[in-house]
């Protein structure tokens, strides 16, 4: 089945410097999609990306897909105590009915 | 709008019991799915469903089974509860394959 690595499983960061997670797959991907948990909180919908190397930012966030649409990328800049929480890729199978997360990274930001 | 709605959102099992934990949503989307989330291992597909009468299974469907009579409700029943099931179940619900999924509060079940 469709399965999909992210990685580092765990960042700490100090307040203002950059953060980046990594979602890496063996197969090729229709679509990828972002969302941002809080502590204690629910998963969040960031962005879903679709086409092959294309970029999107939301302020301080860029997101990235890869020109073989096997990997994508999320980065901050400027890391704010806000941006705590677990980042998650997830990903769709052919036809987009069953969407499967990664295992997530976990972002601490020290003030 | 309420969006996706979970209930309860605070449960305790004794094992063999037998529960229901309850999503509705009131977007009129036609995808629902169901997760877990445990420590450490994110967030696993247990069913979903891509419209009123069809369901299906996901990564983790094995002590769960799921119905969808309605576009607004999708039900997760526990058939005989179990230690393992002990986690924190989120329902979601999407418009389409080009949408991303709308989350619930969750449901922290307990089974001891």
């Amino acid at each position: 089945g469709q399965q999909v690595m992210q990685i580092p499983q765990y960042q700490h960061v100090q307040e203002g410097e950059d953060f980046t997670t990594y979602c890496n797959s063996s197969t090729t991907l229709s679509n990828i999609q972002w969302y941002k948990q809080r502590p204690g909180g629910h998963p969040v919908f960031l962005i879903q990306l679709v086409k092959s190397g294309e970029v999107k930012k939301q302020k301080r966030l860029t997101f990235q897909f890869g020109e073989a649409k096997k990997n994508s990328s999320l980065h901050i800049t400027a890391t704010q105590t806000t941006d705590v929480g677990t980042y998650f890729c997830a990903v769709g199978n052919t036809g987009g009915f069953k969407t499967i997360f990664g295992a997530g990274t976990r972002l601490f930001v020290k003030a | 709008n309420a969006g996706v709605t979970q209930t309860p959102k605070f449960q305790v099992l004794k094992t063999g019991q037998s529960m229901t934990l309850q999503c509705a949503q009131d977007m009129n989307h036609e995808y629902m799915s169901w997760y877990r989330q445990d420590p450490g291992m994110g967030l696993r597909l247990i069913h979903y469903s891509v419209g009123a009468g069809i369901t299906d299974q996901g990564e983790v469907p094995n002590g769960y089974n799921v119905s969808r009579s309605t576009t607004e409700d999708f039900p997760l029943r526990l058939l005989s509860a179990a230690p393992s099931q002990t986690s924190v179940y989120f329902c979601a619900s999407s418009q389409g394959t080009a949408y991303g999924y709308t989350f619930g509060s969750g449901t922290r079940l307990t089974v001891v």
